[in-house]
């Protein structure tokens, strides 16, 4: 089946360090692929996707390109602030099938 | 544009117990998913409904149950409620097209089981 695997955390940074949080997955066919944010109390807010291979998304200074050839989607960003401190879920969605699968998430802190 | 709002907020329940949770979509959605998020298990899919009908389930017992309604608000219902129930619950709203990916998820509801 279809499933998501995300570095582990906690990551604490200080602020403007450059940040890179590492997703793997495993899916038949070419599935399109998300990262999401969730800030304490929140529900999830999308962050960027990209729905083919070499796609990039981006959006707030976040990027990530998608990666056929190995699977992956890291998602970067060259100078954090405090208040992207927040949990990082990685998530793919495939074909038909409406329903995300996330991984784990990173709890990412910054410090100023 | 208003976002998803779902209620309540917090639900304290006793074990045994039946909750039913809402969740109102944004306007013009007709698809809404629901999702379970703990600390151990991580987020997991419940299931979909889109123009009133089930389109997609997850692997969760048969005391999670769902419904949506024509103006597409949806109700998912957890009859005996058992301590590992306890969790967030995050509906997601969307258009519901085929190639349709933008989710828009609401602040949930923290229920407790007791």
């Amino acid at each position: 089946g279809n499933s998501v695997t995300q570095m582990e955390g906690p990551v604490t940074l200080s602020e403007e360090a450059f940040l890179t949080i590492n997703c793997t997955y495993t899916a038949t066919g070419y599935p399109s692929l998300f990262w999401y944010v969730q800030y304490p109390g929140e529900g999830l807010q999308l962050l960027l996707k990209a729905t083919k291979a070499d796609d990039k998304g981006s959006n707030k200074g976040f990027e990530a390109t998608y990666r056929k050839e190995t699977t992956s989607f890291h998602l970067e960003k060259g100078s954090v602030q405090v208040s992207d401190s927040a949990v990082y879920f990685c998530a793919l969605s495939r074909g038909s099938a409406r329903q995300l699968t996330f991984g784990s998430g990173t709890q990412l802190t910054v410090l100023p | 544009k208003a976002g998803v709002t779902q209620t309540p907020r917090y639900l304290i329940k006793t074990r045994g117990q039946q909750v039913t949770l809402s969740c109102s979509p944004i306007s013009g959605h007709r698809s809404v998913s629901w999702y379970q998020q703990t600390p151990g298990q991580g987020l997991q899919f419940l299931f979909e409904y889109f123009s009133e009908t089930q389109r997609n389930k997850g692997n969760f017992p048969g005391r999670f149950s769902g419904r949506q309604f024509s103006n597409s608000r949806s109700e998912m219902n957890v009859s005996t409620l058992e301590l590992g129930d306890s969790a967030l619950y995050l509906c997601a709203s969307s258009l519901g097209g085929e190639r349709d990916y933008g989710y828009t998820f609401g602040s949930g509801t923290r229920l407790t089981v007791v």
